[in-house]
């Protein structure tokens, strides 16, 4: 079972951009796709975008993209979400979820494995 | 995006009881749902996968079935720590990964 540490959440205004990281441990970085998850206070779980084992696919719900990217360092094993043109029904709890395999392969598809999750709130 | 309705969204139970949990979806999903167990404060966790698998290490008392578009999960013997929120998720299209709204099982 992986270990999955996110960081990077913080207080931002409206317009504002942040990058969240999520540093990964215990398993093969590299063979699993990975996804970004976000909870708003007090609501329910919304999947925000996914990328391939091998970084060169990506997925993203129609809230969020053109404003946010995802990406991964497997020499690092860290993934990444670049958030640009914040909104304030962006502020949730973000959690990186390790995939249960790479979508690319015809696996996975759901999540083993969560962080315990970093807090991104927008507001002026 | 295929919408997954869950219900009921809170549920009044007792320990020892057997509670059921449903997950509708909008078109067919094959068998490709999973449902999670959320406490306060803490992030989700994988009980069961394909529907009905059930993830290593989770409880036998755990167990989903299909019937169509409709899942259930359901909880035997209900246990003090079995006491949260449980989540479905879709994932037969992954563009589109989508979770059901949730359903808060109370005391």
């Amino acid at each position: 079972e992986g270990q999955l540490l996110e960081s990077g959440g913080g207080l931002i205004q409206p317009g504002g951009s942040l990058r969240l990281s999520c540093e990964a441990s215990g398993f093969t970085f590299g063979t699993y796709a990975m996804s970004w998850v976000r909870q708003a206070p007090g609501k329910g779980l919304e999947w925000v975008s996914a990328v391939s084992g091998r970084g060169r696919s990506t997925y993203y719900a129609d809230s969020v993209r053109g404003r946010f990217t995802i990406s991964r360092d497997n020499s690092g094993s860290r993934l990444f979400l670049q958030m640009n043109s914040l909104k304030a029904e962006d502020t949730a709890v973000y959690y990186c979820a390790k995939d249960d395999g790479d979508y690319v392969s015809g696996t996975g598809g759901y999540f083993d494995s969560w962080g315990q999750g970093t807090l991104v709130t927008v507001s002026s | 995006d295929i919408q997954m309705t869950q219900s009921p969204s809170t549920l009044s139970a007792s320990v020892g009881d057997t509670v059921t949990i449903t997950c509708r979806a909008s078109q067919s999903i094959s068998s490709w749902l999973a449902w999670y167990q959320q406490k306060p404060g803490k992030a989700p966790k994988l009980l069961i996968y394909k529907a009905s698998t059930l993830e290593t290490g989770v409880p036998s008392r755990f167990s989903g079935s299909e019937s169509g578009t409709e899942f259930t999960l359901t909880i035997t013997s209900l246990q003090p720590e079995d006491f949260a929120t449980y989540f479905c998720q879709q994932y037969n299209k992954y563009s589109s990964l989508t979770f059901g709204g949730g359903t808060k099982v109370e005391i």
